[in-house]
């Protein structure tokens, strides 16, 4: 069984570029979940995708947008970014469907985003 | 107010210790109860979840949770260097697209 796994693992940006973060979900995971996690606190959500739809977001602007694709892998795309955006990426995949209300999310290593 | 409040630490043990790590929430309909460990520069791993009050043990680990209090637990016992790690605790609300809501760690430091 494949594990989460996110590229690139580091990444040097400007203020005002955009980026384009990746993530691969887990075999047989159909949902995933973007977090940022600043230093020294704790992710926040950003956005969920399930079958290829946006299914919730949390208090991040629209220049944070996402993708989700029919393999269920999944990009993070941030425009025009600014010096607070330097953080951890975190991907996590989970499997949404098994009448539970709780499902396991999975995290990826992370991509670190400088932004300069 | 944050709704997931945990003290960053530093906390430093020798090894065999045990260890308590808590956290205080503020939103009563949370009933789903996580505790992460994050290794540097890895992602968090899921350690124990717990469902609504009351204690669940897993080897060193053992989950409480106090809902009329509205404070959670992680202890570990005999603790070791490889427990040296970032300590999350997350929560969520039933139903929905199971978001949760991490505090933002403790920093716990095993030394021999």
């Amino acid at each position: 069984e494949t594990g989460v796994t996110q590229s690139p693992t580091h990444l040097i940006k400007t203020r005002g570029q955009q980026v384009t973060l990746r993530c691969s979900s887990q075999s047989g995971h159909n949902t995933v979940s973007w977090y940022q996690q600043a230093l020294g606190q704790g992710p926040q959500f950003i956005f969920q995708y399930y079958r290829e739809e946006e299914n919730g977001r949390g208090n991040f602007p629209p220049r944070f947008s996402g993708l989700q694709f029919p393999n269920y892998s999944s990009e993070l795309n941030v425009n025009a970014l600014e010096l607070d955006d330097s953080a951890l990426y975190l991907c996590a995949s989970s499997k949404t469907g098994q009448g539970s209300s709780y499902n396991e999310q999975f995290f990826g290593p992370g991509t670190r985003l400088t932004v300069l | 107010q944050k709704e997931v409040e945990q003290d960053p630490g530093p906390l430093s043990v020798p090894e065999g210790a045990i260890v308590s790590l808590n956290c205080t929430y503020s939103n009563s309909a949370f009933q789903y109860f996580m505790w992460y460990r994050q290794y540097s520069r890895k992602g968090p791993e899921l350690l124990m979840y717990t469902y609504s009050s009351g204690n669940k043990e897993d080897g060193r680990f053992t989950a409480q949770v106090d809902k009329s209090s509205k404070y959670i637990s992680l202890f570990i016992r005999d603790s070791q260097p490889s427990d040296s790690a970032t300590y999350l605790c997350a929560m969520n609300t039933p139903g929905g697209s199971y978001i949760p809501t991490f505090g933002r760690g403790t920093s716990l430091i095993v030394h021999p």
